[in-house]
């Protein structure tokens, strides 16, 4: 069925050193990932996408992984900021979904100054 | 560039009552979501509009809930009578167009329901 989880609910770091955010995903069909970014209060935020002829894209600070062999996802944050705190979802298309997408639970990434 | 707007951003109500949020998608973009997120969840997709149709309405409950987007920009979700499980953050999203591809939806702040 249409499901997609996250191996960690809640990530502490100490500012400034890396952070990974994982994410499984149960549907071979679906060929666009995105990762959004949500602040208390606030709706998602689009963070960066990838589609699954690739694996792996850089943006500024963050990389996403993606590996089909083992349907999973990653986000990668450099340098983690207090601002960085939120949680963060990833989230899954595919062509029979039209633009439709399917969120998984989520991840508290919390920052230590 | 304006963003998604919504409102109200609280709502309390009593189980049984009814309820409506309304939504301003950023200017020209055709396409309109209502998601339902649950505490600890992800959004839920209720609703899609491409203009003023709907795309997609398949999980949303129609015994209860309605959604409208007459002229084809401003939307309405309403819940009549409200359950207590639907106290939920209510999010509105919108995109430039629904094609081949992913179009990427930009959130509003949504609203937050509470049901007593």
């Amino acid at each position: 069925g249409e499901s997609v989880g996250l191996h960690l609910p809640t990530l502490s770091v100490q500012e400034g050193d890396n952070s990974i955010i994982n994410c499984a995903y149960s549907n071979s069909a679906s060929d666009y990932f995105i990762w959004y970014k949500q602040e208390s209060g606030k709706g998602p935020q689009f963070i960066i996408d990838i589609r699954s002829n690739m694996d792996k894209r850089q943006g500024q600070r963050v990389t996403v992984l993606l590996n089909k062999t083992v349907k999973h996802l990653s986000l990668q944050i450099a340098a983690t900021q207090p601002g960085d705190s939120a949680v963060y979802f990833c989230a899954e298309n595919g062509r029979e979904y039209g633009n439709k997408l399917v969120f998984g639970a989520g991840t508290i990434l919390r920052v230590k100054s | 560039e304006a963003g998604v707007a919504q409102s109200p951003r609280y709502k309390i109500i009593e189980k049984r009552q009814s309820v409506a949020f309304w939504c301003n998608p950023i200017s020209g973009h055709a396409t309109l979501y209502w998601y339902q997120q649950i505490l600890g969840q992800g959004p839920k997709l209720l609703i899609q509009f491409q203009n003023n149709g709907v795309v997609d309405d398949s999980q949303l409950p129609k015994d209860r809930f309605s959604a409208e987007r007459l002229k084809g920009v401003d939307s309405t979700l309403k819940i009549q009578p409200a359950k207590l499980e639907d106290s939920a953050v209510y999010l509105c999203a919108s995109s430039s167009r629904t094609s081949l591809g992913y179009n990427e939806q930009f959130f509003g702040p949504g609203t937050r329901l509470t049901v007593l």
